[in-house]
């Protein structure tokens, strides 16, 4: 069964920091893509990697794929409160069928 | 645009009752996918189609049951309501199994 591990499980900050959370497997994925879900709402993509060592950026938000394509990184630099949510990943298999992490939840106070 | 529309929005049944989740998309998407997400653990794939008439089990499939009768519509059945199918339901969609997936804004369901 193919896991994917996201890390830290929760995290509180204040607005101005940085923080960086993280997405671990075994399993080698196709992609890999990051969301994020708002209380009562259902997730949204945020972004998508393919390639191993792959960077995307988008505003603050930084997204690394691993080399071997098992693992990802999420880092938000200068954190808003606009930024509180729960950050999802989730690896395409061979299957193109998602593999989900648990979420990381985040909260930035003001 | 509405994307995908979920009902109802809150759910309490008893042991043993049944009841059917609404999932209606706009975006004339082929792929449709009903997950389940339970706290503290990924969503899981309960079934998903890839056009109307066609339909396949995912990871959870045991105690639901589905079908797509239409492009637009991708109804999940729970026959027998057990406690442990208390969990938040999401239906998504895209147009090809490659491309993004759109989530609904889920249904969340207590049994008791």
């Amino acid at each position: 069964t193919q896991l994917l591990e996201q890390s830290p499980q929760f995290l509180s900050i204040q607005e101005g920091e940085n923080l960086t959370v993280y997405c671990n497997s075994s399993s080698v994925f196709s992609s890999l893509q990051w969301y994020r879900q708002e209380p009562g709402e259902g997730p949204v993509l945020l972004v998508t990697v393919v390639t191993g060592g792959e960077v995307k950026k988008l505003k603050r938000l930084t997204f690394q794929f691993g080399d071997a394509r098992k693992d990802s990184s999420l880092h938000i630099t200068a954190a808003q409160t606009g930024d509180t949510g729960l950050y999802l990943c989730a690896g395409k298999d061979s299957n193109y069928q998602l593999i989900w992490g648990a979420g990381t939840k985040l909260i930035i106070k003001p | 645009n509405a994307g995908v529309t979920q009902t109802p929005k809150f759910r309490i049944l008893k042991i043993g009752q049944s009841m059917t989740l609404q999932c209606t998309q706009d975006m004339n998407h082929n792929y449709m996918y009903w997950y389940r997400q339970d706290p503290g653990m990924g969503l899981k794939l309960i079934y998903y189609s890839v056009g109307a008439g066609i339909t396949d089990k995912g990871e959870v499939p045991n105690g639901y049951n589905v079908s797509r009768s239409t492009t637009e519509d991708f109804p999940l059945r729970l026959e027998l309501a057990a406690p442990s199918q208390t969990s938040v339901y999401f239906c998504a969609s895209s147009r090809l199994r490659v491309e993004t997936q759109y989530f609904g804004p889920g249904t969340r369901l207590l049994v008791l």
